[in-house]
């Protein structure tokens, strides 16, 4: 069974046009993440949202929205996308208990490229 | 001085060698520590956590030296299998995680 599951796998699209990522974990957590993986492998954190709510929220520009319908849903729209959103993203989940961090399992990734 | 530093490598290290690399973080308040292993074009996977006291699985053993602020990674009897990259993460709060950009590691028949 897959435990962090993400759609679609790969993503090519036109510079402008908007996009959706679905990322769905069934391993009963609270915390779920979205990273940004560019081509130097710099593996860095976006968002993180805790049982619905949003508590991490980088240096992200605004394009970028999250959406947590319910705790074991995370997705990522992106507008207006750009040559410089070209990248791996991984959508990640833990099971965080108050004062420690815990282990993340991350989904396969979504290959974006922007032509 | 970056947040959470790793030497890029390649480590070119022959079959059945013994090889170790560090994580310097630096964030005083940093509480927890992990290396994660990312294989070519796939997610990472958690190798190990590390303790203050060290600990060993396996043929891996982790360290953190708090005075000097880096963890490190040592492999013994190093597999083909092991070639990756070692990526070490570096928390201070529950939520505020930082990942180093990964050591590359090539083993070699």
């Amino acid at each position: 069974d897959t435990a962090v599951s993400q759609t679609p796998k790969y993503l090519v699209t036109q510079m402008g046009n908007d996009k959706s990522i679905k990322c769905e974990q069934n391993l009963g957590h609270d915390t779920m993440y979205w990273y940004k993986q560019d081509s130097k492998k710099f593996l860095k954190i976006m968002f993180s949202y805790n049982n619905k709510e949003l508590i991490i929220n980088e240096t992200v520009p605004n394009r970028f929205s999250p959406k947590s319908p319910d705790k074991a849903h995370l997705n990522l729209h992106i507008n207006s996308l750009e040559l410089g959103d070209s990248a791996v993203y991984f959508c990640a989940s833990s099971q965080v208990s108050p004062g420690v961090a815990d282990t993340q399992y991350f989904g396969p990734g979504t290959r974006l490229t922007v032509l | 001085r970056k947040e959470v530093e790793q030497d890029p490598g390649p480590f070119n290290v022959p079959e059945g060698a013994t090889v170790a690399f560090n994580c310097t973080y630096s964030n005083s308040a940093s509480q927890s520590f992990f290396w994660y292993r990312q294989d070519c074009r796939k997610e990472p996977k958690l190798l190990m956590s590390v303790y203050s006291s060290g600990n060993e699985d396996g043929r891996f053993t982790a360290q953190l030296n708090r005075a000097s602020q880096y963890i490190s990674l040592l492999i013994r009897d190093s597999k083909l299998s092991d070639s990756a990259t070692y990526l070490c993460v570096v928390t201070w709060s529950n939520y505020q995680l930082i990942w180093g950009a990964g050591t590359k590691l090539i083993i070699k028949p």
